[in-house]
């Protein structure tokens, strides 16, 4: 059974770096048929896929358009962990946050349990 | 970019009645490699979302047979045989088609009468 468990700040000072870290059990972060991804959810904005990190005989990475100016999805082997970074964080980027992993048929079949990251002074 | 649209935006439903939920592509939905990646999630208050059904119409471990989804190309529904107080929350289609975007539906809520 694979369980994600989130860690990291629930409020951000704006214009400060968000950053979340998710670690796995139950599986690897280097697997070759697996993925690893961020997703957050807001009311204004509802569930929105932010970028993934995967490992197929090399690492790649895939991010969303509206944040790929500022963000970094990395891996941590030693630790079979991905993290999430979001530089110059606004208001607007206050959402649930979750990490996930998308298998081979293409879905999200496992997700952690959510931090709600909050941006304000 | 791939836009989809559920309807209806909230559904109230008596217990052991049937549930409908429609989802609707901007774009066709069959992937190069034939598969159509249009995949159904379930979210409960304060849980994450929970996946039901993937690729159009194959349910996932452990979801009830209750629940099920068909459609093809750009018109896609979720079905829910008789509805039971545990399956209130909001239900989201979701596409993997267009890799590597993902995007959701605007999500539908589905309430007991």
């Amino acid at each position: 059974q694979v369980q994600l468990q989130q860690s990291g700040p629930g409020l951000v000072k704006p214009s400060q770096t968000l950053s979340l870290t998710c670690d796995i059990s139950g599986d690897s972060v280097s697997s070759n048929i697996a993925a690893w991804i961020w997703i957050r959810q807001s009311p204004s904005r509802g569930l929105e896929w932010l970028g993934r990190t995967y490992y197929r005989s090399k690492w790649y990475n895939d991010y969303a358009v509206s944040v790929k100016s500022r963000i970094t999805v990395n891996s941590d082997t030693s630790k079979n962990e991905f993290s999430l970074q979001l530089n110059s964080v606004t208001p607007e980027d206050t959402a649930v946050y979750y990490c996930a992993r998308e298998n081979d048929v293409g879905a999200i079949d496992y997700w952690g349990q959510g931090t709600l990251v909050t941006v304000s002074s | 970019d791939i836009v989809l649209t559920q309807t209806p935006l909230s559904s109230a439903v008596t217990l052991g009645q049937p549930a409908s939920i429609s989802c609707r592509s901007n774009q066709s939905l069959v992937h190069s490699d034939g598969h159509t990646y249009l995949n159904w999630l379930h979210q409960r208050p304060g849980q994450p979302p929970r996946l039901l059904i993937f690729k159009i119409s194959n349910r996932f471990s452990g979801v009830p047979d209750r629940f099920s989804g068909s459609g093809a190309v750009t018109d896609f529904t979720l079905q829910i045989s008789r509805v039971e107080a545990e399956d209130v929350g909001v239900y989201y289609c979701m596409q993997e088609t267009e890799f590597p975007v993902i995007t959701f539906g605007q999500g539908t809520r589905l309430e007991i009468k």
